[in-house]
């Protein structure tokens, strides 16, 4: 069954720590898409990425990147140098295409807290 | 500038009383959907449409009913509001690219609360 899998409810770190969010998916399918939103205390889900399944590179994109593994079925986030604005909850999310791409299925969120 | 709305953004209801939540998006997107969040159940969905009078149920549609009579718009209706679907809504829309959905774009979420 497909599944998405964010074992980090909170974290909390200071300002400028280096912070990793782990995400880790089930899914049968062989051609798939991996997401994730961020959810700033105002509420609104903001698009960061995605990446599907043939494309195993890394991305980096300013302060965020994201390492997708295969072999782990994992599609982790960093954020290096933290700041206090990236406080929010972290949606990690997979769409199949068994499921037309019809449907989103999203992790359980991690909070995030970065203190100053 | 390219936006999904949905209104009203705050509702507090009483259970029994038919509520109508209004979603539209400006992008000429094909494909919509609505989910609900929960806390650490993340977002489900609850509807989508693949267009104009075509609609499927998503993991959680009980209580929920939907319509899609023009492109932009994709209502959520609740005919007889339970307590338990005090949620936060969200509205999606998406263009397809390659095949698959992109799903960049959510609205602002509604907050409802049935008492």
């Amino acid at each position: 069954a497909q599944k998405v899998t964010q074992a980090q409810t909170e974290i909390s770190v200071v300002e400028k720590e280096d912070v990793t969010l782990d995400c880790v998916y089930e899914t049968r399918d062989t051609t798939y898409y991996l997401f994730w939103y961020k959810q700033p205390p105002s509420g609104e889900l903001v698009f960061l990425i995605r990446r599907n399944s043939f494309d195993e590179q890394n991305e980096i994109s300013g302060r965020y990147s994201w390492n997708f593994q295969k072999s782990t079925s994992s599609f982790n986030f960093t954020i290096t140098a933290s700041q206090v604005v990236d406080s929010a909850v972290y949606f990690c999310a997979l769409s199949e295409g068994s499921g037309g791409y019809n449907k989103l299925i999203f992790g359980a969120g991690t909070r995030l807290a970065v203190h100053p | 500038e390219a936006q999904v709305t949905q209104n009203p953004r705050y509702l507090i209801t009483v259970t029994g009383k038919k509520l109508t939540v209004t979603c539209s998006q400006n992008m000429n997107h094909e494909y919509m959907s609505w989910y609900r969040q929960d806390p650490g159940l993340g977002l489900r969905q609850i509807y989508y449409s693949m267009n104009v009078e075509v609609t499927d149920k998503g993991d959680v549609p009980e209580g929920y009913k939907v319509s899609r009579k023009e492109k932009r718009n994709f209502p959520l209706i609740l005919e007889s509001p339970s307590p338990n679907q005090t949620s936060l809504y969200f509205c999606a829309s998406s263009e397809t690219s390659g095949g698959f959905r992109e799903w960049q774009f959510f609205g602002p979420g509604t907050r409802l609360t049935v008492l």
